[in-house]
């Protein structure tokens, strides 16, 4: 099983361009989640989806728009980059049922806006 | 307040020492407690998990968890330089499926 896979592994953008940051998870996880990590900021909650069919906004949607195209995909789309959008980004998923919830990260996306 | 609140570091320790990392949470009515660690330019993976009162052993690693003073630990036993990283603390809460990560404290064992 690859677990939690994501493209691109690094990305440039220039200010204005848009993107999408692909998911994929093959462990029959209901829930996706994206996170983004900058330095001294922990990991920080853009979007979720709780099942395929649902999502919902996190701690930091503005700029950000997500697709949960079925169980297995979930992307992320940045319409108008921005700098303060540079930045790690982590797909996980989890089961999503119960008080475990133990999440499983991708590898991540560096992307840096110029 | 933040909702789940860590001593960022660095916390040095010598080889063979024990570690204690400390992490505090607001929402009272939270279920269940992860510790991850994260090497510099990796993911997290997870470590531990504690959901009761009481403290959780595996192998060198035990987690600790006090819900009326809103408090979970990690102890690292026998610290090994390869033990050299960031732990994130995280906190499921009342909210369905949503887990808040702390900022992570950033650990050294010095060899």
């Amino acid at each position: 099983n690859a677990g939690v896979t994501q493209t691109p592994k690094f990305q440039v953008l220039k200010t204005g361009q848009s993107m999408t940051l692909q998911c994929a998870q093959d462990m029959n996880h209901n829930s996706m989640y994206w996170y983004r990590q900058d330095p001294g900021m922990g990991l920080r909650l853009i979007y979720y989806s709780a099942s395929e069919g649902t999502t919902d906004k996190g701690e930091v949607p503005n700029g950000y728009n997500v697709s949960r195209l079925n169980k297995r995909e979930f992307s992320l789309r940045l319409e108008s980059a921005a700098p303060s959008q540079t930045s790690v980004y982590f797909c996980a998923s989890s089961r999503g049922q119960g008080v475990y919830n133990e999440q499983f990260f991708g590898p991540g996306t560096r992307l840096t806006v110029l | 307040q933040k909702e789940v609140e860590q001593n960022s570091g660095p916390l040095s320790v010598p080889e063979g020492a024990i570690a204690s990392l400390n992490c505090t949470y607001s929402d009272r009515g939270s279920q269940s407690f992860f510790w991850y660690r994260q090497y510099s330019g990796k993911s997290p993976e997870l470590i531990m998990f504690i959901y009761s009162n009481g403290d959780k052993e595996d192998g060198r690693f035990t987690a600790q968890l006090n819900k009326a003073s809103q408090y979970v630990s990690l102890l690292i036993r026998d610290s090994q330089p390869s033990d050299s990283a960031t732990y994130l603390c995280a906190v499921k809460g009342t909210s369905y499926d949503k887990v808040i990560f702390g900022p992570g404290t950033s650990l050294s064992v010095i060899p």
